[in-house]
């Protein structure tokens, strides 16, 4: 059964701390992605990767960053977690390459800022 | 740029047939997805469409037409646990794809 796991379901933090979010699929994808979501504007992008040391700005990257040092790992980094960043954050994953490339999401990290 | 458009909210009766519709403007095209998100979960795949036309799968069915810009879900013989968030998406590059805000569709008794 293929999967996507994330680090923490919930996550409480203070404003200021650096804050790490893990990914970890065991697919073999070539291609990860991080979104957050927010009520009223749906999934955004903030970063994504198509391979190993590889990365690319989604459409709301100021603020974060990513690590990915191996295939199957993708981290969301907030360098100094802010209250606007509270929101639930989704990493997905897919294979690469043509055709049908659908997205297999892990179960969402409810991040609060405080 | 890039814009995905889709109903806010939805209501249907149980056993009804529903149609949710997609309108997209984006750069590049590489296929459209169908997204089920039930509250408080990760989305989940329903389907995919690259080509005009009707794909069929159980109760659920996606129509597309590239010339309109054009995508709905069909969901037929509507049950209370089809009460969710159907999220369009476009894939514009292989395997990275833009999101519509989500329609959240109430299935009542």
């Amino acid at each position: 059964d293929v999967k996507v796991t994330q680090s923490s379901r919930y996550l409480v933090k203070r404003t200021g701390e650096k804050v790490f979010l893990e990914c970890v699929q065991d697919m073999d994808h070539e291609n990860m992605f991080w979104y957050r979501q927010d009520p009223g504007l749906g999934l955004r992008l903030i970063y994504f990767s198509y391979d190993v040391k590889m990365k690319e700005k989604g459409d709301i990257p100021e603020g974060y960053s990513v690590s990915r040092e191996k295939k199957e790992r993708f981290s969301l980094i907030l360098e100094s977690a802010s209250t606007n960043q509270t929101s639930m954050y989704l990493c997905a994953s897919t294979k690469g390459g043509q055709g049908d490339n659908e997205q297999f999401f892990g179960p969402g990290t409810r991040l609060t800022v405080l | 740029g890039q814009n995905i458009d889709q109903p806010t909210e939805m209501t249907a009766t149980e056993g009804a047939i529903v149609q949710i519709n997609c309108t997209y403007q984006t750069s590049g095209f590489n296929g459209l997805f169908w997204y089920q998100q039930h509250a408080g979960e990760a989305p989940t795949f329903l389907s995919y469409n690259v080509l005009d036309g009707l794909e069929e799968k159980g109760r659920f069915s996606s129509f597309l037409s590239r010339s309109k810009g054009y995508s709905y879900l069909l969901l037929k013989e509507l049950q209370m646990k089809d009460s969710a968030s159907y999220l369009c998406a476009v894939n514009t590059n292989a395997g990275k794809s833009t999101f519509g805000d989500g329609t959240t569709l109430t299935v009542k008794p």
